[in-house]
């Protein structure tokens, strides 16, 4: 039973490109959501889709938008790079609320 | 605003020693959820534990256990006769019933090494 799978594992972007990140969910799971861990510090939550549609959004600017595929899989999409969204960036997949279960992360670097 | 304390930055414990990473929340909330989990290098979070707000009672799942104390808003994670598979960071966490569930607070984390 795969877990949750994403990719790329690794990418590297020029500050103001656009970077798409795939989430596939935990077999059994209908609700993704995405984090963003900076170096050092703990994941911070960015947003949580759920039958395609976004239903939560942390603090974070417009330049990240998402999107739920009928398979429950997601994209995250960040526009106009800053070096500040250089992160780890993890999707998390659930049914039913609780537990989420993490996959291993996106490293994005931006030069 | 909810907000989550892991004071300790970085613990480094010899192996076989027992070791208690601490967690301080705030939340003005009178139902949530606490949790604990493990991340190895490898990135991907491990959840290890979920305790309601409603449950003060102590766990204790093999050389792991939990204390939590709603009177000092603390949920701490013991692990007792530590090896060196237990380096990792472990993260605090808090979440909120139904779809609160989804966005966890996090702490900063602490950084665990089991020397051999």
């Amino acid at each position: 039973d795969a877990g949750v799978t994403q990719s790329p594992t690794h990418l590297i972007k020029t500050r103001g490109q656009q970077v798409t990140l795939r989430c596939s969910p935990k077999s059994g799971h209908d609700t993704v959501s995405w984090y963003q861990q900076a170096l050092g510090q703990g994941p911070q939550f960015i947003f949580q889709y759920y039958e395609e549609e976004e239903r939560q959004r942390g603090n974070f600017p417009d330049r990240f938008s998402g999107h739920q595929f009928p398979n429950y899989s997601s994209e995250l999409n960040v526009n106009a790079l800053l070096l500040g969204d250089s992160a780890l960036y993890l999707c998390a997949s659930s049914f039913g609320g609780l537990p989420l279960h993490f996959g291993n992360g996106t490293r994005l670097t931006v030069t | 605003a909810q907000k989550v304390t892991q004071a300790q930055t970085e613990i480094s414990v010899v192996e076989k020693e027992d070791v208690t990473l601490d967690c301080v929340y705030e939340t003005r909330d009178t139902t949530y959820y606490l949790f604990w989990y493990k991340q190895p290098p490898s990135g991907e979070l491990v959840f290890l534990i979920r305790r309601n707000s409603f449950d003060e009672q102590n766990e204790i799942s093999g050389r792991y256990s939990w204390n939590f104390q709603k009177s000092t808003s603390s949920f701490n994670f013991t692990i007792t006769a530590s090896q060196v598979v237990d380096s990792a960071v472990y993260f605090c966490a808090l979440g909120q019933p139904g779809w609160g569930a989804q966005k966890l607070v996090f702490g900063q984390g602490t950084r665990l090494t089991i020397n051999p």
